[in-house]
């Protein structure tokens, strides 16, 4: 298994500014991930990030607005960009464990205002 | 492109009863995984059950059973003897070939009356 660890855990952002999201894996992990959760809602996938490599985003996601950046196979960070209130949500990193799991970190609560 | 339909946004159980939640899933691909993931208030995802779908049996986690019907696309999470720290929003989630991704279904919230 894997130990995740994010943070900030919770940040009041003014719009128009940016936030960085750290995410450190206690173990090394080929595949990592960056979702949002709305408030209320399911969790939506942002982006695959490998090492080495740009990320891969899903459709809806663009690099400037959530750059991501994997300098190596334990630690990735996801920047929210020009935030506004519509940005307001749980983000969360996971990493692939094997090819079968996915353990995640503990979100990170944004509020923007 | 896959999806995950979770039919039931709220459901609630006495306590040490057994709550049954719904799951059906949309693919064209023979090989996937299938998860249940357990969200406490505190946000932190925890992986309750997996199930491989290219084994007939169903998984089995203590109190925390599946009924995958591979055919009919559903995959539901039977908990027994429920408790009150089971008390959450649950997630069915769709494992995309060996990629770790996930897709993730709306969600149900779990009561448990005490």
């Amino acid at each position: 298994s894997a130990v995740i660890s994010q943070k900030p855990s919770r940040d009041i952002c003014q719009r128009g500014t940016s936030l960085t999201i750290q995410c450190q894996v206690d173990s090394q992990v080929t595949m990592m991930f960056w979702y949002r959760q709305q408030p209320g809602q399911s969790l939506t996938l942002i982006a695959t990030a490998n090492q080495g490599s740009e990320a891969t985003y899903e459709s809806g996601f663009v690099i400037d607005k959530f750059p991501i950046s994997r300098p190596n196979l334990t630690f990735s960070t996801l920047t929210v960009s020009n935030m506004s209130p519509e940005d307001s949500s749980i983000y969360l990193c996971s990493a692939e464990w094997g090819g079968t799991e996915a353990f995640f970190g503990q979100g990170t609560r944004l509020t923007v205002v | 492109a896959q999806t995950v339909t979770q039919s039931q946004p709220e459901m609630s159980v006495q306590e040490a009863e057994t709550v049954t939640l719904s799951c059906t899933y949309d693919t064209s691909e023979s090989d996937y995984y299938l998860f249940w993931y357990k969200q406490p208030p505190s946000r932190q995802m925890i992986l309750v059950i997996r199930q491989e779908a290219y084994k007939q049996q169903n998984a089995t986690e203590n109190r925390f059973s599946v009924n995958f019907q591979k055919a009919a696309k559903s995959f539901s999470l039977k908990i027994s003897d429920s408790q009150l720290g089971d008390a959450a929003m649950y997630f069915c989630a769709y494992g995309v070939g060996n990629t770790g991704k996930l897709i993730f279904g709306q969600g149900t919230t779990l009561q448990v009356k005490p």
